[in-house]
């Protein structure tokens, strides 16, 4: 299966942490990805991590890979106004296509 | 170095008639997906282009087409437009297929079926 589900929404006070989830169907994959999406624009790569690794730091974002579960989260530290967007996990399926979770909206305020 | 281009930015066009969407890629990049973005639906996958060839393709009815040029610029088109092809269109480029994935997305056209 090709289902990649994520929660709707997600609101946070600035300076606090966001955690975004996403469930997978499918672990072919060999690498998972997170793309953010802001008001009326396009989606943008935020970051990437290898199927064989557990985690990857960058910045502000942490990435987890939990591969038995099926499991892809990203972590924003101290997030800010400027990260409300829309966040996508996404997956390259065993044809090479990339594929898309539903989306998490996320808000913050102040 | 530019982004990737979509034209138009916005149209609206009326039940039965086609339209036609087009993408500019980063200069340098030889692959071209698209995208139909609905609330309802998400993100979907229409197809990519690969050196002028269709390489991937997504569940799509056949009134959606698409080609790409030598120049690797990229057309999709639409014909006997349904109300439920009211979307944003993403295009994004990428260097090469089947590298580490990363796509480069443009702003979209939004088209607006009444």
């Amino acid at each position: 299966g090709e289902d990649v589900e994520q929660s709707l929404f997600l609101s946070v006070r600035e300076g606090d942490s966001s955690v975004i989830n996403c469930t997978y169907t499918d672990s072919s994959s060999t690498y998972l990805y997170w793309y953010k999406q802001e008001p009326g624009a396009g989606l943008q790569l935020l970051t990437y991590i290898f199927s064989n690794m557990d985690m990857k730091q960058d910045q502000r974002l942490t990435v987890l890979l939990n591969k038995k579960d099926k499991h892809l989260s990203l972590r924003i530290a101290d997030t800010q106004t400027g990260d409300s967007a829309i966040y996508f996990c996404a997956w390259k399926d065993n044809t090479d296509k990339l594929i898309f979770g539903t989306g998490t909206r996320l808000q913050v305020f102040p | 170095k530019a982004g990737v281009t979509q034209t138009p930015r916005y149209l609206i066009k009326t039940r039965g008639q086609q339209v036609t969407l087009s993408c500019s890629p980063i200069s340098g990049h030889r692959s071209v997906s698209w995208y139909q973005q609905t609330p309802g639906q998400g993100l979907q996958f229409l197809f990519e282009y690969f050196s002028e060839t269709q390489r991937n393709k997504g569940n799509f009815p056949g009134r959606f087409s698409g080609r790409q040029f030598s120049n690797s610029r990229s057309e999709m088109n639409v014909s006997t437009l349904e109300l439920g092809d009211s979307a944003l269109y993403l295009c994004a480029s990428s260097p090469t297929s089947g590298d580490t994935g990363e796509l480069f997305f443009g702003e979209g056209s939004r088209l607006t079926v009444l």
